[in-house]
């Protein structure tokens, strides 16, 4: 069964780097999205992403995020100068309708 | 206008005994409801959604009742077993949108 993979499963970083996270989507979806779960919450929605641009942001989502699709099967979620409150786990999911298939996850821990 | 109200946050059901999760939302644009669950550490994986043209719809063990007129969906688990025990989330979204989720319901299923 097609699944969304997410990597690294654990990143740590220090406050003021820059992290890329990476995902393979399903195949044959075409919208993208990210999401993320501080611990203990719920999931927020961060961004949507079709026909190569972004189709709605949340305010979560400010100048230092930024999304990519660089070739047919990547999506990649940078973050320019991480600050503490980033730490959470950030979801990539994808769609071919409705229905959104979520990755595994990747841990960001910014100490 | 946009948020998803769940209940309980948390709750305990004996094994063979029915888990109620109730939602409710105010955005009348949102036209597919999701739950979702998750296990701790990983991503969170779709169960089973419903539009509001049905009231009911039902997987093996999972039941959503939906309520269009009152704006309230709910899920329910015949049979709990301790394997279902995880956090679920409701959500809604208005085609091919962003998911909006619940707060989270934390279930244990006691043996």
């Amino acid at each position: 069964e097609p699944e969304v993979t997410q990597t690294p499963s654990h990143q740590v970083t220090q406050m003021g780097q820059e992290v890329i996270l990476r995902c393979v989507p399903i195949s044959n979806h075409l919208y993208f999205y990210w999401y993320r779960q501080i611990l203990g919450q719920k999931v927020e929605f961060l961004v949507s992403f079709y026909n190569n641009e972004i189709s709605e942001k949340s305010e979560i989502f400010d100048d230092q995020f930024s999304v990519e699709r660089p070739d047919g099967s990547n999506f990649t979620l940078k973050i320019r100068s991480t600050k503490l409150e980033d730490s959470a786990m950030y979801f990539c999911a994808s769609s071919g309708g409705d229905e959104q298939y979520f990755g595994p996850g990747t841990r960001l821990t910014v100490t | 206008q946009q948020q998803v109200k769940q209940s309980p946050q948390s709750l305990i059901v004996q094994k063979g005994g029915i888990s109620i999760i109730n939602c409710a939302y105010e955005n009348t644009a949102f036209d597919y409801f999701p739950w979702y669950q998750q296990f701790p550490g990983k991503g969170p994986a779709l169960l089973i959604a419903i539009r509001p043209d049905v009231s009911e719809k039902k997987e093996g063990r999972f039941t959503i009742s939906f309520n269009k007129s009152a704006k309230q969906f709910s899920l329910h688990i015949m049979d709990s077993q301790p394997g279902d025990s995880a956090t679920y989330f409701c959500a809604a979204s208005g085609g091919f949108q962003k998911l909006v989720f619940g707060t989270g319901t934390r279930l244990l299923v006691s043996p």
